[in-house]
């Protein structure tokens, strides 16, 4: 149950696009479409942002979109806003039906 | 309104024992799956462990294996997590969070719980 790589930050600024990456395996990512991102502010629960690789549940803004190629799965934030600051997870469903988390990456909003 | 509240952090020394809570309302309960999270101060999201609606499949993190319990109780809406032999590695805030449709995302959260391990 290794945790699922992602990079321990990037950065933007306002108006600008980022993505974050999520790689993981044959395992996992690779092989199920139950892929998840969450937001996180300090101090705060974590909020999901997207599920099943691409869908945004309701009030998430559209800004907001996900996307998966083989074992590599990506959130992107266009129109990046200040409030987007925040902590990002991805998690993934794995073949011994458990799931794992990436390491999380910290958005910084120039 | 969905509301998850956890419950039942606190200070325990190595070895010990402790149970969670997750009191929860304004949703059918008993038909989705719920899960604990945990987050060491300052670190990453980490899955502890996953019920069933029914309450029949259950499953772990290897490094929980063994130690912990999840079940829940359909009559009064609960979700638990019993700890057993805790380690300061198992010192953190602890998130019990409901699954929308079976590994399909974590649509709701509590506010967690922080468990401390220490002597």
């Amino acid at each position: 149950q290794s945790a699922l790589t992602q990079p321990a930050s990037v950065s933007g600024s306002p108006g600008q696009s980022i993505t974050i990456s999520c790689t993981g395996t044959s395992s996992d990512v690779g092989s199920y479409n139950y892929v998840s991102w969450y937001q996180q502010h300090p101090g705060k629960a974590p909020k999901l942002m997207i599920h099943n690789v691409s869908n945004r549940p309701s009030g998430v803004s559209i800004r907001f979109s996900g996307s998966k190629s083989g074992n590599t799965a990506s959130l992107t934030i266009s129109g990046l806003q200040p409030e987007d600051e925040a902590d990002y997870y991805c998690s993934s469903y794995t073949s011994s039906s458990t799931l794992v988390f990436g390491g999380g990456t910290k958005l910084t909003v120039l | 309104e969905v509301q998850l509240v956890e419950s039942g952090g606190g200070l325990v020394q190595p070895g010990g024992s402790l149970r969670l809570s997750c009191a929860t309302s304004g949703f059918t309960f008993s038909t989705y799956w719920m899960h604990w999270v945990r987050q060491a101060p300052g670190k990453g999201l980490v899955w502890v462990s996953l019920v069933s609606g029914d309450g029949t499949n259950t499953n772990y993190a290897d490094s929980v294996k063994g130690r912990f319990t999840i079940s829940r109780d359909n009559a009064n809406n609960i979700v638990y997590l019993q700890m057993n032999s805790l380690r300061a590695e198992d010192t953190a805030v602890y998130y019990c969070a409901r699954d929308r449709l079976v590994y399909a995302g974590n649509d709701y959260w509590g506010q967690g719980t922080l468990v401390t391990v220490s002597s």
